[in-house]
């Protein structure tokens, strides 16, 4: 079956510092990934997805970048953090069912909290 | 309007109630749709895939009204454990990989 995993679960983090978010998918090759941010009490908000190595669609322009290094592997990165980079980072793969369409399966987040 | 729109809430519903939300989407082209459940402070999970015909799972009923464009999810015999946000997300028409994410409609069952 396939897990994926995140870390670190919480973080917090001065402005202006780097981050550095990794996910990791086991037990599927070549999927499509996406990270997300959630604000407290709103939904969640694309920032970027991937669908092979290499290859990143950023969907908001941000401070944020994301890199793919190997199949499996999914990282998101910042070189200077701001305040409004505060929430939870949600990193997801997804998958094609047959009658549901892409289905998207989240790994346990990190929550970022930048002072 | 929003792409998908969901009552906040919270809904307070007793234990053994059944409870039913609604969520609207604005595409009418909009082909995959699908219920998520997240906890305080967790990931969303996937509760069901919503078809055409409409579908159940249990205690839960998703059903899919295209020409009003809507969507449902009706919870029978409500447990506290149910107690949770759940998110309506429907397909980005122009992207295969991308969905678009409702805010939540958060439910607290009551003992």
């Amino acid at each position: 079956s396939q897990t994926i995993h995140q870390w670190p679960a919480t973080l917090v983090q001065p402005v202006g510092s780097p981050l550095s978010l990794e996910c990791t998918v086991e037990g599927t090759s070549n999927p499509n990934l996406y990270w997300y941010r959630q604000a407290a009490g709103r939904g969640l908000q694309l920032l970027f997805y991937s669908v092979g190595i290499g290859q990143i669609s950023s969907e908001v322009p941000q401070n944020l970048s994301a890199s793919r290094p190997q199949d499996r592997q999914f990282i998101l990165s910042s070189k200077k953090l701001l305040l409004s980079d505060s929430g939870f980072y949600l990193c997801a793969w997804s998958v094609w069912r047959q009658g549901a369409g892409e289905t998207q399966y989240f790994g346990p987040g990190t929550r970022l909290l930048v002072l | 309007r929003k792409e998908v729109e969901q009552d906040p809430g919270p809904f307070n519903v007793p234990e053994g109630a059944t409870v039913a939300f609604n969520c609207t989407y604005s595409n009418s082209a909009s082909q995959s749709f699908f219920w998520y459940r997240q906890d305080c402070r967790k990931e969303p999970k996937l509760l069901m895939s919503v078809y055409s015909s409409g579908n159940e799972d249990g205690r839960f009923t998703a059903q899919l009204n295209r020409a009003s464009q809507y969507i449902s999810l009706l919870i029978r015999d409500s447990k506290l454990s149910d107690s949770a946000t759940y998110l309506c997300v429907v397909n980005r028409v122009d992207s295969n990989y991308q969905l678009i994410w409702g805010a939540g409609t958060k439910l607290i069952i009551k003992p």
